[in-house]
């Protein structure tokens, strides 16, 4: 079974551009994750989904970050404009939830260089 | 509030050591899973065990085994004979049961450098 996809794998950009990353989740699965991850800070949620709407996006860092999920197989975060300081592993993870916690899936992660 | 602590920063073994992971965990849930993924320097997340709070039997998978204590919550995860290919940074993870979804907070995770 393919586990959850996220494209690019790496990206290098320079301050000021946009970025947008992917994510297509499990099929099946209703819950979907970004999380960062840096030296500084770890692992840090930035924003969940389930079934499609967002349900707590409070860890995202600001205005120049979003999030969008428009169907089941199909999620973006995108950053605009881009910084420095967003440098980290972006990783996205999904999971079944069906009223009781699952096993959360990561996806390989997205690794953003911005220069 | 949830809170999910490693306290080992780095380890360093010999092959065929046994290893042990330390993880402790703050909730004011009576319900929740803790689980354990290893980060390989490939860099992705490996899921590794997922753990309910009800069930406090330790669990043994090959090499693997893992030790949960709810009267110290704690959540720890030893490597029986490691070997080189165990070399990566380990993850605890907590999550609630209850609520809308199963956002899992992460411990801030333990390299282990396995030498040969």
């Amino acid at each position: 079974d393919a586990g959850v996809i996220q494209s690019p794998r790496h990206e290098v950009t320079e301050m000021g551009q946009e970025v947008t990353l992917r994510c297509k989740p499990i099929s099946g699965h209703n819950s979907l994750f970004w999380y960062r991850q840096t030296m500084m800070r770890g692992l840090e949620l930035l924003i969940y989904f389930n079934n499609n709407v967002p349900i707590d996006d409070s860890g995202m860092p600001e205005d120049r970050f979003s999030a969008k999920m428009p169907n089941a197989s199909f999620s973006t975060l995108k950053i605009q404009p881009s910084e420095p300081r967003d440098s980290a592993v972006y990783f996205c993870a999904s999971s079944k939830w069906t009223g009781t916690t699952n096993t959360i899936y990561f996806g390989e992660g997205s690794w953003l260089t911005v220069v | 509030a949830q809170k999910v602590t490693q306290a080992q920063t780095e380890i360093s073994v010999v092959e065929k050591e046994d290893v042990t992971l330390d993880c402790v965990y703050e909730t004011r849930d009576t319900t929740y899973y803790l689980f354990w993924y290893k980060q390989p320097p490939s860099g992705e997340l490996v899921f590794l065990i997922r753990r309910n709070s009800f069930d406090e039997q330790n669990e043994i998978s090959g090499r693997y085994s893992w030790n949960f204590q709810k009267s110290t919550s704690s959540f720890n995860f030893t490597i029986t004979a490691s070997q080189v290919v165990d070399s990566a940074v380990y993850f605890c993870a907590l999550s609630e049961a209850s609520g809308a979804t199963n956002k899992l907070i992460f411990g801030t995770g333990t390299l282990l450098a396995v030498q040969p």
